[in-house]
């Protein structure tokens, strides 16, 4: 069965104090790897996609890497604005070779950065 | 470009009663997806569509229907609304099997 675990569920830093958060999933087989950024009460919003070991993306302060088992989202002195819950998502290649396109999601890590 | 949309923001339902969630998007995507968000959950995918006439089932998909008349349009359908219907729903789209983007959501109680 396809599966998505993301850890820690919280996790909560002082502005400036470098971290990551790690995404471990199981898939039959992975057409991409999904990031987003959650904020209370609104709805998921794209940050990254990554399609193969060993790719990164970078976006500010973020940054992300994929391995053939796990994704890290790798904050650099993160600010306060950087709080939110990151969700992390993959989606599956299907037995014809294509995709359905629908996102397996994990629980999501709530990240809080006090000043 | 207002992207996805979602109406209403906020609904109370009585158990038993129906209602209908909109969902509309602007960007021509043939992809359109309707998934729920519980607490401490993950995001589960309730029913998606491919295309214009063409919907299928996803993982928790009991207790609504949808339809697909037109590319922008893909309204939720909640029939004999039960307190486990609670949830958050969210509609989203995307252009092929890639990244979707996210209307801001429903937040539905059943009472």
């Amino acid at each position: 069965e396809d599966q998505v675990t993301q850890s820690p569920e919280a996790l909560r830093l002082q502005e400036g104090e470098s971290s990551s958060l790690n995404c471990s999933y199981t898939v039959s087989g992975l057409r991409g790897l999904f990031w987003y950024r959650q904020d209370p009460g609104k709805g998921p919003e794209f940050l990254f996609t990554l399609y193969s070991a060993g790719e990164e993306k970078e976006k500010e302060r973020l940054k992300a890497t994929l391995t053939k088992k796990e994704s890290f989202l790798h904050i650099t002195a993160p600010k306060p604005e950087d709080s939110a819950t990151y969700l992390c998502a993959v989606q599956a290649i299907m037995n014809y070779g294509g995709s359905q396109g629908n996102l397996i999601f994990g629980k999501g890590t709530k990240l809080s950065v006090k000043p | 470009n207002a992207g996805v949309t979602q109406t209403p923001k906020f609904r109370i339902l009585k158990i038993g009663q129906s209602m209908t969630l909109q969902c509309t998007q602007d960007m021509n995507h043939n992809y359109m997806y309707w998934y729920r968000q519980d607490p401490g959950m993950g995001l589960k995918l309730i029913y998606y569509s491919v295309g214009a006439g063409i919907t299928d089932k996803g993982e928790v998909p009991n207790g609504y229907n949808v339809s697909r008349s037109t590319t922008e349009d893909f309204p939720l359908r909640l029939e004999l609304a039960a307190p486990s219907q609670t949830s958050v729903y969210f509609c989203a789209s995307s252009y092929a099997p890639a990244e979707a983007f996210f209307g801001q959501g429903t937040r539905l109680t059943v009472v």
